[in-house]
């Protein structure tokens, strides 16, 4: 079975400051992973994913994140945050060849005028 | 290209009523998601169609909820009778394929449930 941590449920950060979100997984085999951004009263937009290849992933609105599979890490950064990322942020896992995503508990990033 | 839909957006119920909630996905995706979302939580799959079929439903309460596809477009998710423990926003979600490639889910707004 595959599982996602979150360890940071809120992080608050002062526009243009940078930001790391953490995020780890579980599973024994090969996995796809993802981060999704939730705007308050919306769904879920996807911002990035990684799926084979450059371990460094570059995403929209100058998100970027890095897959370490000897850590089974995927850390979501931007080097400078605007008021308009306050949002939630999900991190998700696939194992390989199977449907099913398995989301984490999120992380809201409140950034800070 | 019009995105995922649903309806309604809010809805407030008594425990023990029933309630229905309504999606159309992206046209031509096949793979259409229903997810709860409990505050505080991630998004927990409740059940997955690929076309009319279902892939999975392993975390569907089965006792009370109740998901179909029809055609294998639009979908409706049913609780019957709900419980306090169900207030939650329910996300449909589609992508346009399945078969364990990585594809991008997209999701509706949510439906806001809440039960008194």
């Amino acid at each position: 079975a595959q599982s996602v941590t979150q360890l940071d449920s809120q992080v608050p950060v002062f526009e243009e400051a940078p930001v790391e979100l953490r995020c780890n997984y579980s599973s024994s085999v090969s996995v796809y992973l993802f981060w999704y951004v939730q705007y308050p009263n919306q769904g879920l937009q996807l911002l990035l994913k990684y799926l084979s290849g450059s371990t460094l992933v570059k995403g929209i609105n100058g998100f970027e994140a890095e897959f370490n599979k000897s850590q089974t890490s995927f850390h979501l950064r931007k080097p400078s945050v605007h008021i308009s990322d306050t949002a939630e942020y999900f991190c998700a896992v696939q194992r390989g060849g199977y449907q099913k995503v398995t989301f984490g508990t999120g992380t809201k990033l409140q950034v800070i005028p | 290209e019009a995105g995922v839909a649903q309806s309604p957006r809010y809805k407030i119920i008594e425990k023990r009523q029933s309630v229905a909630f309504w999606c159309n996905p992206i046209s031509g995706h096949a793979t259409l998601y229903w997810y709860q979302q409990i505050l505080g939580q991630g998004p927990k799959l409740l059940i997955q169609f690929q076309n009319n079929g279902v892939v999975d439903d392993s975390q569907l309460p089965k006792d009370r909820f109740s998901a179909e596809r029809l055609k294998g477009v639009d979908s409706t998710l049913k609780i019957q009778p709900a419980k306090l423990e169900d207030s939650a926003v329910y996300l449909c979600a589609s992508t346009r394929g399945g078969g364990g490639a990585a594809y991008e889910q997209y999701f509706g707004p949510g439906t806001r449930l809440t039960v008194t």
